[in-house]
């Protein structure tokens, strides 16, 4: 069964930390993609790669980093969380072509 | 940017019933795709239609597209209580970004 795995379900961190969020995909997917989701706002687009070692900001890159050294791990970075970065993380891949995303099940990130 | 706006925000219908939502968008696209979460969870890919085909079935899923009005339609027939969930429409300009609407909330009553 092709999936999409986020290393955690739920995380708690304290303001000021490094967060490191891990995505990995088993389908040999180019493109990756990390999401975050709040209540009345949708998913609102992060970072996006579409390829190994390429990065591209989303809508809302403002405290957040990423990296893809291989093709199927992307991480998301928060270089010094936030309370405002605690939020529903969802990190998806694709093909290239006209196909729908793969989602992972989601990191619940508190920042307190 | 939220490109898509799902309507209603929230629906109950009862176990056996239809339930409809509606997706507005803003500027063209070259697919609209649907996606289902259920509480909590990632997000799963029910179906995608492109832009020049007006209406795809997938089991009991039934989805229009009216790019004229810029408008798309999600049809769940004889809901079941599984159903419950909540659906996003997501639009594609023809870069792989997809952006998402607010979603919208349905409850299917036993």
């Amino acid at each position: 069964d092709v999936k999409v795995t986020q290393s955690s379900r739920y995380l708690v961190k304290r303001t000021g930390e490094k967060v490191f969020l891990e995505c990995v995909q088993d389908m040999d997917h180019e493109n990756m993609f990390w999401y975050r989701q709040d209540p009345g706002l949708g998913l609102r687009l992060i970072y996006f790669s579409y390829d190994v070692k390429m990065k591209e900001k989303g809508d809302i890159p403002e405290g957040y980093s990423v990296s893809r050294e291989k093709k199927e791990r992307f991480s998301l970075i928060l270089e010094s969380a936030s309370t405002n970065q605690t939020s529903m993380y969802l990190c998806a891949s694709s093909s290239q072509g006209d196909y729908g995303y793969t989602f992972g099940s989601g990191t619940r990130l508190t920042v307190v | 940017s939220q490109q898509g706006e799902e309507d209603p925000q929230a629906l109950s219908i009862q176990e056996g019933e239809n339930a409809t939502m509606n997706c507005s968008y803003k500027t063209s696209i070259n697919n609209l795709q649907w996606y289902r979460q259920n509480s909590g969870r990632g997000l799963v890919h029910l179906i995608l239609i492109r832009s020049n085909e007006r209406e795809k079935h997938s089991g009991r899923l039934r989805v229009t597209l009216d790019t004229s009005k810029k408008s798309s339609s999600l049809l769940i027939t004889a809901s079941r209580a599984a159903d419950t969930a909540s659906y996003f429409c997501a639009t594609d300009p023809n870069d792989y970004k997809l952006s998402f609407g607010a979603g919208t909330t349905v409850t299917v009553r036993a």
